[in-house]
């Protein structure tokens, strides 16, 4: 399977525990995005990268939150002193950045990680 | 700030019935848009898409939607259902930023 994938799919932690979540996206796709879905929701955005720049972060990632992608492969989201209100679905999706320079790249998702916080 | 609304939270059909799930965005600017699926115990998956040109474009599975720019509506269409079309839809826009704007999701399902 050539898509992207995400690890863990499931991890159950205790609140004010950190957690790191991994995505590695479609080989040669040079654009990866974090996004979280809650129950009865759409995915909201959470950050984007292109190769290894953090281009854009959204108000919901709080201080607790941050995002890194060493050398523009993988990406990792941590989340420091979890919070009950953290328990979603994250979701990786990667796209490639299209010839002409335009917005016209489609993003591919992964199948999630669902974090439960107790 | 682009957002997307999906009104239509649950829709219940019977095998070979019409589909439509109803899409409307709001952004003034040039917008690319999306359709993807979610079937049970599984990922996002993209189902159609619009960029640009003909505003009726066709997906996968049969499914079509048609771009309507003076309504901001990019409405999902299947002229026949099937059971194995029970799954989670969102609409999604891309407009002035990078990320994707999504919808809250229609539930389809589909009566044998």
């Amino acid at each position: 399977d050539t898509g992207v994938s995400q690890n863990p799919r499931h991890k159950i932690t205790k609140r004010g525990q950190n957690v790191t979540f991994r995505c590695d996206p479609i080989s040669e796709h040079n654009r990866l995005y974090w996004y979280r879905q809650t129950l009865g929701q759409g995915p909201e955005f959470l950050t984007y990268f292109q190769n290894e720049a953090q281009l854009e972060k959204s108000r919901l990632l709080s201080d607790r939150f941050s995002a890194e992608r060493p050398k523009g492969s993988f990406s990792t989201l941590e989340i420091q002193r979890t919070e009950q209100g953290d328990s979603a679905m994250y979701l990786c999706a990667s796209s490639l950045k299209g010839t002409s320079g335009g917005r016209t790249d489609t993003q591919y998702f992964g199948p999630g990680t669902r974090l439960t916080v107790l | 700030a682009q957002s997307v609304s999906q009104h239509n939270h649950h829709v219940i059909l019977s095998e070979a019935a019409s589909l439509e799930l109803g899409c409307n965005y709001s952004y003034g600017g040039t917008v690319n848009l999306f359709w993807y699926v979610q079937y049970p115990g599984q990922h996002l998956q993209l189902l159609l898409k619009y960029f640009s040109g003909d505003p009726l474009v066709k997906g996968i599975k049969g499914f079509e939607a048609e771009f309507i720019k003076s309504k901001f509506s990019f409405n999902l269409r299947k002229p026949s259902v099937q059971w194995s079309d029970t799954a989670e839809y969102f609409c999604a826009v891309h407009g002035s930023a990078r990320q994707l704007t999504f919808g809250s999701g229609t539930q389809l399902t589909v009566l044998p």
